[in-house]
């Protein structure tokens, strides 16, 4: 199948600091990535998507200024948490839309605000 | 109401047990519906697409009703290595997919 890398896979920061995540789509191009957000034991939350050489579309009640993202090539979107907070701190997966509609996610990365 | 709801479990089951996970959506007009499965502390994997006929991969039978809004996922002869969280996944419009919060199964030996 295809296959979908994230980096960092962990990150751990002071409050205030910025965090860069990148999602790469390594055998296929994406023009189209999503970014989604799980905090413990609940369901994985769409928070944007993020559509190559267009501005992201993001879902209500998440902060544009604050997570910062950019789909600058067809392999490639990252996600920018800018003055991160403890309440911040989740799990963070990026996913790539193949054929039939299929996503397929990265490994993830665990973001710890300190 | 949630979009997709599912019975969070956990469901506890022997090895070799048939088990048996129900999920509905609210949104009529939703096009396509996933099982994904998700380990713990890792991303979600695609287990199957679930289609208005029914289809079956191995050990695992999913089926849609669309005049319900209901989805199922049966797994047959349970293995210790399907433990995990099942999610039922929406595609609406095309693009945005909606995640249930999960069920957990845990089979034991």
């Amino acid at each position: 199948g295809a296959v979908v890398s994230q980096h960092p896979s962990r990150v751990i920061c002071k409050s205030g600091t910025s965090v860069k995540i990148e999602c790469r789509s390594l055998d296929f191009q994406a023009t189209t990535m999503f970014w989604y957000r799980q905090f413990p034991k609940q369901s994985l939350m769409l928070m944007a998507t993020s559509n190559e050489g267009s501005k992201a579309t993001y879902e209500q009640g998440v902060e544009k200024d604050k997570f910062l993202i950019n789909h600058a090539s067809l392999t490639l979107s990252t996600l920018t948490v800018t003055s991160a907070h403890p309440e911040d701190s989740s799990f963070y997966i990026c996913s790539a839309r193949g054929s039939a509609d299929t996503q397929y996610f990265g490994p993830g990365t665990r973001l710890t605000v300190l | 109401r949630k979009e997709v709801e599912q019975d969070p479990g956990p469901f506890n089951v022997p090895e070799g047990a048939t088990v048996a996970f129900n999920c509905t959506y609210s949104n009529s007009a939703s096009q396509s519906f996933f099982w994904y499965r998700q380990d713990c502390r890792k991303e979600p994997k695609l287990l199957m697409s679930v289609y208005s006929s029914g289809n079956e991969d191995g050990r695992f039978t999913a089926q849609l009703n669309r005049a319900s809004q209901y989805i199922s996922l049966l797994i047959r002869d349970s293995k210790l290595s399907d433990s995990a969280t099942y999610l039922c996944v929406v595609n609406q419009n095309g693009n945005k997919l909606v995640f249930g919060a999960g069920t957990i199964l845990r089979v034991k030996s």
